[in-house]
C-alpha cells in the first residue's frame, strides 16, 4: 500500500489563498483519477470536500478546488475564513494488488 | 441527512477482542458499500476495511488483515467490525463511513473510541 506525502502545516490570513499538496508516485497518483480530499475539524466527523481530483460535492463552497499534475494532487482554498481551520487529508484509491485506500499524513491549516 | 452511529467502543486489554457496530439510517443501506476508517491519537486517518453492499467482497489494510473482520446485516441496517488480538497500536477512534458509487468516502459517523491497555 502506497504512501502519500502532505506538508505538515500551512497557514494564511483571512481572505488569502492556500494550496495543500499531496504527492505520490508514478504508480498511484499519476495513474489514477481517484484522489479525494477531506476536512477534519476538531470534535467533528471528517467531511468530503473534493472527489475524483476536482469534483466538488453539493453543498461544499466553491472556494475549494482540486487539481492534479503528474504525481502531485493539490487542494486550493481561496478567500480563507476562520471556519476553514482544521486538518486536511488527501486519499487515493488503487486496485493494485487488491482494492485499497490510502490517506496522506494530513495537513494542519491555520487561519492567522 | 445520512446518519451513521457507531457503538461498542471501550477499553480492552492487549490480545483481547471487541466488536464495533454502526447503525445506519436515512438512506438505503443495502445499496452501498461501507468502510471502517480509524485515527490513532495524534495520528492521521487510516483506512481499515471495506465491504461491498452485498458482502461478496471484503478488503482489509495489511495492518489488520487476519485479525479484523468486517461484516454487515442489511435487514438491520448495521455494519460491524470484529477486532481480535488487539494491540496497543490499534487504539484509535474508529469511523463508520459510506462509499457512494465512486471510490471515495462521502458520509462519516462521529466515531467510536477504542483503547487498548498493555
Amino acid at each position: 500500500q502506497s504512501a502519500l506525502t502532505q506538508p505538515a502545516s500551512v497557514s494564511g490570513s483571512p481572505g488569502q489563498s492556500v494550496t495543500i499538496s499531496c504527492t505520490g508516485t508514478s504508480g498511484d497518483v499519476a495513474g489514477y483519477q481517484f484522489v479525494s480530499w477531506y476536512q477534519h475539524r476538531p470534535g467533528q466527523a471528517p467531511k468530503l470536500v473534493i472527489y475524483d481530483v476536482f469534483y466538488r460535492p453539493s453543498g461544499v463552497s466553491d472556494r475549494f478546488s482540486g487539481s492534479k499534475s503528474g504525481t502531485t494532487a493539490s487542494l486550493a482554498i481561496s478567500g480563507l475564513q476562520a471556519e476553514d481551520e482544521g486538518d486536511y487529508y488527501c486519499a487515493l484509491y488503487t486496485s493494485i494488488p487488491t482494492p485499497n485506500w490510502v490517506f496522506g499524513g494530513g495537513t494542519r491549516l491555520t487561519v492567522l | 441527512q445520512v446518519q451513521l452511529v457507531e457503538s461498542g467502543g471501550g477499553v480492552v486489554q492487549s490480545g483481547g477482542s471487541l466488536r464495533l457496530s454502526c447503525a445506519a439510517s436515512k438512506f438505503s443501506f443495502s445499496l452501498y458499500g461501507m468502510h471502517w476508517v480509524r485515527q490513532a491519537p495524534g495520528r492521521g486517518l487510516e483506512w481499515v476495511a471495506f465491504i461491498h453492499y452485498d458482502e461478496h467482497n471484503r478488503y482489509y489494510a495489511d495492518s489488520v488483515k487476519g485479525r479484523f473482520t468486517i461484516s454487515r446485516d442489511n435487514p438491520k441496517n448495521t455494519l460491524y467490525l470484529d477486532m481480535n488480538d488487539l494491540r496497543p497500536d490499534d487504539a484509535a477512534v474508529y469511523y463508520c463511513v459510506r462509499k457512494p458509487g465512486g471510490n471515495f468516502f462521502d458520509f462519516w459517523g462521529q466515531g467510536a473510541l477504542v483503547t487498548v491497555s498493555s
